[in-house]
């Protein structure tokens, strides 16, 4: 079974300009969570999909950030514009309903590493 | 909302010794805290997982304990080897079902 795949892994931009993520879930996972990951640190989460819809967004700065997942299955996370604070590694999680509220089992994929000079 | 803390950030031991990384939460509503595995460029893998209605939980060498009362689990692992080293991370889900994870422990297991 083929994991949770991003692209790019790796892109370096200059501050203020724009920028984009890519995340395709694992087959039949419902739920597409995205996480900000800064160094020394745990992940933090920015935006949950269930299906198309952004269930929680709480944590996404919605001035520079956005997000779509237009057909439920795979998604995008862009910036608009790139600060220097935002050098991190940005990563997409999927999970399928197990029946309890928050214990879905997330798996990750391999992040994309963000640098922005 | 949740805080989760983890303790040592970082933890040095011999091959074949046993490592212990304990994390602390502070909601009580809290009943699910998985247990991550992070390498150098990777994202983080799921190790091993206890929901709230078991104290124990058993994985060839890993396992994790889960205090409920006092707010703590840990996760043990036995028979270290080089491959262990890693960044863990633990986690446990606040009242709103979502993940909030620990700061990680660098793990070195030294031949």
């Amino acid at each position: 079974e083929a994991g949770v795949v991003q692209s790019p892994r790796y892109k370096i931009i200059e501050k203020k300009q724009p920028v984009a993520f890519w995340c395709n879930p694992i087959s039949g996972h419902n739920t597409l969570y995205w996480y900000l990951q800064n160094l020394g640190q745990g992940p933090e989460l920015l935006i949950r999909y269930e299906n198309e819809e952004a269930v929680d967004d709480s944590q996404l700065p919605k001035d520079r950030f956005s997000a779509e997942r237009l057909k439920g299955v795979d998604s995008t996370l862009k910036i608009q514009p790139a600060e220097l604070g935002d050098s991190a590694v940005y990563l997409c999680a999927s999970s399928h309903p197990s029946g309890g509220v928050g214990t879905d089992t997330q798996y990750f994929g391999p992040g994309t590493r963000l640098t922005v000079l | 909302g949740e805080n989760v803390e983890q303790h040592p950030s970082t933890l040095s031991v011999q091959e074949g010794d046993s490592a212990v990384i304990k994390c602390t939460y502070s909601d009580s509503a809290s009943n699910y805290f998985p247990w991550y595995k992070q390498e150098l460029g990777k994202g983080p893998q799921l190790i091993i997982d206890i929901r709230s209605n078991v104290g124990e939980k058993k994985d060839q060498r890993i396992a994790v304990t889960l205090n409920k009362t006092a707010k703590h689990f840990s996760l043990h692992i036995t028979e270290t080897q080089p491959e262990d080293s890693a960044v863990y991370f633990c986690a446990a889900t606040d009242s709103w079902g979502k993940l909030q994870f620990g700061a990680g422990t660098q793990v070195v297991v030294t031949p």
